[in-house]
């Protein structure tokens, strides 16, 4: 089993209609979780850090951690074709480096 | 937030050529990150570059492939040598927010090598 799964896409949805994105990782010393964007040509930037379980809002994403379920999804919504591009997952233990999803496409359509 | 530029942000090269990546930051940083991310699959950590000592390769990177140096606290290069088109990927590199920091990163824009 690899340390995080994420699907890879596309995923298409209507503008405005609210995406759930997810990952799922087996490495419960995992604390640190990340969200980037990633458009076309571009460098992944970051979009949401979270530390260990619960919530995090900002503006129109939202976070969310699960370690009970190994778990953890970012909300859109109200989607725009703006927010079409690839979203990675990133989580690490604590002083122990990065892993990355293989990210998932999402297109927003007009 | 950390603001990296790379150069430069494509090449096409010769197999069994080199070339050499850089790597800036506009804030002072302890450590500096070389990934590389290869069509559909994750980014993948090369090596950690720490100013004033050798850089830490992963496992499945050697330093004879991928020189890196580290000169200072904002800059990095990361050398691909004799290059082969397996070797053909987008290169980034990365820092923490705060020195010291190593709980995220920030990326800079890559740098897209096609090997042909």
């Amino acid at each position: 089993q690899k340390e995080v799964e994420q699907d890879p896409g596309p995923l298409s949805v209507p503008e405005g209609a609210i995406v759930s994105l997810n990952c799922t990782y087996s490495n419960s010393a995992f604390q640190y979780f990340m969200w980037y964007r990633q458009y076309s040509r571009k460098g992944p930037e970051l979009l949401m850090y979270t530390y260990s379980s619960g919530n995090k809002e900002d503006g129109r994403f939202t976070a969310q951690v699960d370690k009970s379920s190994k778990y953890i999804s970012l909300f859109i919504r109200d989607s725009q074709p703006s927010d079409s591009a690839t979203y990675l997952c990133a989580m690490s233990a604590r002083d122990d480096k990065i892993i990355f999803g293989k990210g998932t496409r999402l297109h927003i359509l007009p | 937030s950390a603001v990296i530029s790379q150069k430069p942000s494509r090449d096409i090269c010769q197999r069994g050529t080199s070339l050499t990546i850089q790597c800036q930051v506009d804030s002072q940083v302890t450590m500096m990150f070389w990934y590389r991310q290869q069509p559909g699959q994750s980014l993948t950590l090369i090596a950690t570059a720490n100013q004033g000592s050798e850089a830490t390769y992963e496992s499945g990177f050697v330093i004879d492939k991928f020189p890196i140096s580290r000169p200072n606290l904002t800059f990095s290069t990361l050398t691909v040598s004799n290059m082969s088109p397996e070797d053909s990927s987008i290169y980034l590199c990365s820092a923490p927010p705060l020195a010291g920091a190593t709980d995220t990163q920030y990326f800079g824009p890559g740098t897209r090598l096609t090997v042909l």
